[in-house]
């Protein structure tokens, strides 16, 4: 099992609609968790940390489920801009070298 | 502006040759990294560096090496003795802490014939 899976996608959605997706982590003791955002052809960039209360920015929501060992994004009132791949970030020990991507989920908003 | 500079963005190598990736931050931050896309792949630590004058090696370090002789800068060397080195290499930084929040530079696409 990888230590990170997100469903590859792609997902395509109607502009203004809710999508969400999951990213699970396979180590209990994973400590940290982000949502990264990347474009094509270019670098991945910090959309938000994952907290355990959950956390929310804007039309964005991000929650973390512990016992299930699995992260969401949800994206509401979705735009055109939103288009892009969306890696799950994992923290799964204490070291920088612990930190794991997962291999993404692309979305495609329709106009 | 504070950020991280990655040059140059394009490079094409012949077979055989070394090349060296440059990566420069002027977030004071303390770790820096580098990483390697594949298509359709995650990203893949090749070496990591929390403090100057160290670093250490990540899950794909063969034929590649690194230095940091300065908080700002950890260049990144491509050996010819990296059988794959066509890839898109990506550099980033983080303040260290136990959050490890990263910040990306724009990354170079290395290809080798």
């Amino acid at each position: 099992r990888k230590e990170v899976e997100q469903d590859p996608g792609p997902f395509n959605v109607p502009e203004g609609a809710t999508v969400a997706f999951n990213c699970t982590y396979s180590n209990s003791a994973s400590q940290s968790f982000f949502w990264y955002r990347q474009d094509c052809r270019k670098e991945p960039k910090l959309l938000m940390s994952v907290y355990s209360s959950g956390n929310e920015d804007g039309r964005f929501t991000a929650q973390l489920n512990r016992a299930s060992q699995y992260i969401s994004l949800l994206i509401r009132d979705s735009k055109l801009s939103d288009s892009a791949t969306y890696l799950c970030v994992v923290n799964v020990g204490s070291s920088a070298s612990k930190i794991i991507f997962g291999s993404g989920t692309r979305l495609s908003i329709r106009p | 502006d504070g950020g991280i500079t990655q040059s140059p963005k394009y490079l094409f190598r012949k077979e055989g040759q070394n090349v060296t990736l440059s990566c420069e931050q002027n977030l004071n931050h303390d770790a820096m990294y580098w990483y390697r896309q594949d298509p359709g792949q995650g990203l893949r630590l090749i070496y990591y560096s929390q403090i100057v004058n160290d670093f250490q090696k990540g899950d794909i370090a063969e034929g590649y090496s690194v230095s940091r002789e300065k908080k700002e800068s950890f260049p990144l060397t491509v050996t010819s003795a990296q059988k794959n080195p066509t890839a898109f290499y990506l550099c980033a930084s983080s303040t260290g802490t136990e959050l490890y929040e990263q910040y990306f530079g724009p990354g170079t696409r290395l290809t080798v014939t």
